[in-house]
């Protein structure tokens, strides 16, 4: 099946700068790969995703970026702020009979420093 | 819309016995999801349904049965539970039959097995 690898795992910036979390995925069928924050105590929430035959998208400060070939995906967010902390997971999904079920990466704990 | 509610939001069982976990959602999606997220593991599929009284297994389905008899809701039920059950739970919706789209999740079941 397919395997999500989510580096790094812990992530502490200082507000104003950019973080960077970067995934990997196996299966070349993979076609949507969303990125979710979960803030503590609650589900996660879906910020951007992008689907495979698109290879950038931004959406204020968060921008997501798709390399097909190499089989990888990151997220960029710029101007970090305090609210940005949190867990977050990429995921990537097939057009399969899983009921396209998302393959989690194992989450990026990211901390913004005042 | 309430979008995706779980019940209970807390549990404690003592290892053996059984309980189940009610999903419900008010956006008419087709699909449902139970997965599972432990420590530095991320989300990991239980079970899922892809429509009214159609269930199917994911990637972690031993110890646990699902049932989908209105569209509206999917149960989770654990039949003798076990301390390797101790995990936070979410369920989560998808509208259509492709893979674009959002999956929303509930707010979670943090689970204790003793």
């Amino acid at each position: 099946g397919e395997n999500v690898e989510q580096h790094p795992s812990t992530l502490s910036v200082q507000e104003g700068d950019s973080a960077v979390i970067k995934c990997t995925y196996s299966d070349s069928a993979s076609n949507y790969f969303p990125w979710y924050k979960q803030e503590l105590g609650k589900g996660p929430q879906l910020i951007i995703d992008i689907r495979s035959n698109v290879g950038e998208k931004k959406d204020q400060r968060i921008a997501v970026t798709l390399n097909k070939t190499a089989k990888h995906f990151s997220l960029h967010i710029t101007e970090t702020q305090p609210e940005d902390s949190a867990v977050y997971f990429c995921a990537a999904s097939i057009n399969s009979n899983s009921g396209y079920a998302l393959n989690f990466g194992k989450g990026t704990s990211l901390l913004v420093t005042p | 819309n309430a979008g995706v509610t779980q019940t209970p939001k807390f549990r404690v069982l003592k290892t053996g016995q059984s309980m189940t976990l009610l999903c419900a959602q008010d956006m008419n999606h087709e699909y449902m999801y139970w997965y599972r997220q432990d420590p530095g593991m991320g989300l990991r599929l239980i079970h899922y349904s892809v429509g009214e009284g159609t269930t199917a297994k994911g990637e972690v389905p031993d110890g646990y049965n699902v049932s989908r008899l209105k569209k509206q809701n999917f149960l989770l039920g654990l039949e003798s539970a076990a301390p390797s059950q101790t995990s936070v739970y979410f369920c989560a919706s998808k509208k259509q039959w492709t893979s674009y789209n959002e999956q929303f999740f509930g707010p979670g079941t943090r689970l204790t097995v003793l």
